[in-house]
């Protein structure tokens, strides 16, 4: 089976702007949860969806969104970029949802740069 | 909340040495617990998991045992090689919002 894939691999966007990242989840899989990576705070959660619809969502301000289409490709959507955003986010796609004990299976990342 | 304490290293360890990670967690009522591997440049794989106390996940020569009573989930591996080097993260999952947390990662070099 192929894995999960995200694109871009890379981005460089500008403060203000907005940027669009894009995960394909492993088939089969109806689960996609997004992750920030940063040296600073780590590996944060910030959102889930499941069968098109967000579950679980952590604590992040609402300039990041997300959204998932109906083949349980996911998209997530960062508003009015500030540099703080810069960072690897990471998709990872699973059987089942949250505390069932599924694995989740990482992508790549697309590693965000916000000058 | 739920919270995953490792130590960050880095760890620097010579090749077909015992290697130890250590991992407590907080966390309240039964999650499961997972160890993920990053090589650089790369998204994080799954090493191995356990869901419940007493479970012993184990993969590729590294185990690690779900230990309810002291609330830890060490990483074992009897001989690491070269190809090891690489950031280890300990993770829990109980469900609800906050989808896995992850401890600060551990760097771990292996030496020839």
């Amino acid at each position: 089976k192929a894995g999960v894939t995200q694109t871009p691999r890379y981005l460089i966007k500008t403060r203000g702007q907005q940027v669009t990242l894009s995960c394909s989840p492993i088939s089969g899989h109806r689960s996609v949860s997004w992750y920030q990576q940063t040296p600073g705070q780590g590996l944060q959660f910030l959102f889930e969806y499941f069968s098109e619809t967000q579950r679980n969502k952590g604590n992040f301000p609402g300039r990041f969104s997300g959204r998932q289409f109906s083949n349980s490709r996911s998209e997530m959507n960062v508003s009015t970029l500030e540099l703080g955003d810069s960072a690897l986010y990471l998709c990872a796609s699973s059987l089942g949802g949250g505390g069932q004990g599924y694995e989740q299976y990482f992508g790549p990342g697309t590693r965000l740069t916000v000058t | 909340g739920d919270s995953v304490t490792q130590m960050e290293g880095p760890v620097t360890l010579s090749e077909e040495a015992f290697l130890t990670i250590n991992c407590t967690y907080t966390a309240t009522g039964y999650p499961s617990l997972f160890w993920y591997v990053q090589y650089p440049g790369e998204g994080l794989q799954l090493l191995l998991k356990a869901t419940k106390a007493d479970d012993k996940g184990s993969n590729k020569g590294f185990e690690a045992t779900y230990r309810k009573e002291t609330t830890s989930f060490h990483l074992e591996k009897g001989s690491v090689q070269v190809s090891d080097s690489a950031v280890y993260f300990c993770a829990l999952d109980r469900g609800g919002a906050d989808g896995l947390t992850f401890g600060k990662g551990t760097h771990l070099i292996i030496q020839p």
